[in-house]
This record gives structure tokens, C-alpha cells and sequence, in this order.
């Protein structure tokens, strides 16, 4: 199947500072989705992005399909940033294949 | 526009028994998966229903099995407990257009199960 994997494991950021997240997979991909999962185990959809570029507030996404890569970008970082970040992917079948996620923390 | 909605939040089981999970899509969406997210990893897909019917499997044994209702909503069950299936279900919504996987998933809060 599918391999996607993430990278930093693990993020320490101070209040406003920037970061960017990493998202690699194996094969091309007709969906990619990146997820912010709270203390709670809520699953936040952030972005549906198999390719190019969105932004949504202080957040953005990029996907090069042809390279297999996604990045996530957080800008001016806030408390309530903290969670951790995973990326989908899916292939031609139905199952969505998740990387092992970014455990982000945000330091006041 | 209603999320998709999951039952109960918690539960806590003993080894061996029985559970039902269950999940009501998202509003105009068709299409059920189920996840099972142990602690410290990613979410791992279950199966998935469409038109009542269970369209593809992850690897996992026959102890899981589901349903589909004709509103679109389902049911996640788990036979003879065992103390690994303690983990957070979660079920994803999805609307299947022909011939195409590219439809975003949305994911409800999961149900956490504790088995002891």
C-alpha cells in the first residue's frame, strides 16, 4: 500500500513564530487531506489539496502531485495551534492512509 | 448542516464481549468509513460501506464487522473483545461519485473504547 510518512515527529514553537510541516508519499494520489487532531481526538479537516496551493487564515497548504510531496505552513503560531497534524492520502481505492502525524506544541 | 455524528462518546467494555458503534453521516453524503486510532499513531482504516454494502477492508480480523442502513448511517461492530482493541473509532463520511476516489472524507469525534 500507500507509504506516507512526516517529518519533524514532534514541533516545540514559541507564540508567533512560523513552522512548516512535511507530508512524502510513495505513490501518486487522487486525495490528500490534512488533518489537525486536538487534545479532545477531534479531527479537524484543514485542507483537501491533491495538488497546488490554498490558505485559510493563518494556515496554508502546497502539494507538488508530481514530486509526492505536501507541506503545511503555520504562520504567527497561537496556543490553541497545539495538537497533532496528520496528513492523508489516498491512492485508486477507498482507503485514506495516514503518516504517522506532527505532534505540534505552541509555548505562550 | 449537521457533521457526522457518532454514539456513544465513551465506553467501557470487558474482554469478550460485545460492542456496537454507531455513526450517522454527514448530511448528502452516501459513504461510511470506520478507523480504529490506538494511542500514539495514526488513524488505520477498518472497511468501508457504500449502498449498503462493504466495499473494502484494511487488515483487520472477522471479530469486526458492520452495517449500512438505507440512511446512509452505520453500525461498527466488534466481537470478543480483546484488551488491543481499547482505541478511538472513528467513522468518516464521504460522497462517492462514480469512478472516483478524490471526494474529501470528514471525520466525526469518535467513540473512545476502553476494554478491561
Amino acid at each position: 500500500g500507500i507509504q506516507v510518512e512526516q517529518s519533524p515527529p514532534d514541533l516545540i514553537l514559541q507564540e508567533g513564530a512560523n513552522s512548516t510541516l512535511r507530508c512524502n508519499f510513495s505513490d501518486s494520489v487522487n486525495n490528500l487531506q490534512w488533518f489537525h487532531q486536538n487534545p479532545w481526538g477531534q479531527l479537524i479537516n484543514l485542507f483537501y489539496i491533491p495538488s497546488g496551493t490554498k490558505q485559510n487564515g493563518r494556515l496554508s497548504a502546497t502539494t507538488v502531485a508530481t514530486e509526492r510531496y505536501s507541506l503545511l505552513y503555520i504562520s504567527s503560531s497561537q496556543t490553541t495551534d497545539s495538537g497533532v497534524y496528520f496528513c492523508a492520502v489516498r491512492s485508486n481505492d477507498y482507503k485514506l492512509s495516514f503518516g504517522a502525524g506532527t505532534t505540534v506544541t505552541v509555548r505562550a | 448542516d449537521a457533521g457526522v455524528t457518532q454514539s456513544p462518546t465513551h465506553l467501557i467494555k470487558t474482554r469478550g464481549q460485545q460492542v456496537t458503534l454507531r455513526c450517522s453521516p454527514k448530511s448528502g453524503h452516501d459513504t461510511v468509513s470506520w478507523y480504529q486510532q490506538a494511542l500514539g499513531q495514526g488513524p488505520q482504516f477498518i472497511f468501508q460501506y457504500y449502498e449498503e454494502e462493504e466495499r473494502q477492508r484494511g487488515n483487520f480480523p472477522d471479530r469486526f464487522s458492520g452495517h449500512q442502513f438505507p440512511n446512509y448511517s452505520s453500525e461498527l461492530n466488534v466481537n470478543a473483545l480483546l484488551l488491543g482493541d481499547s482505541a478511538l473509532y472513528l467513522c468518516a463520511s464521504s460522497l462517492v461519485w462514480e469512478n472516483s476516489y478524490n471526494s474529501p472524507l470528514h471525520f466525526g469525534n469518535g467513540t473512545r473504547l476502553t476494554v478491561t
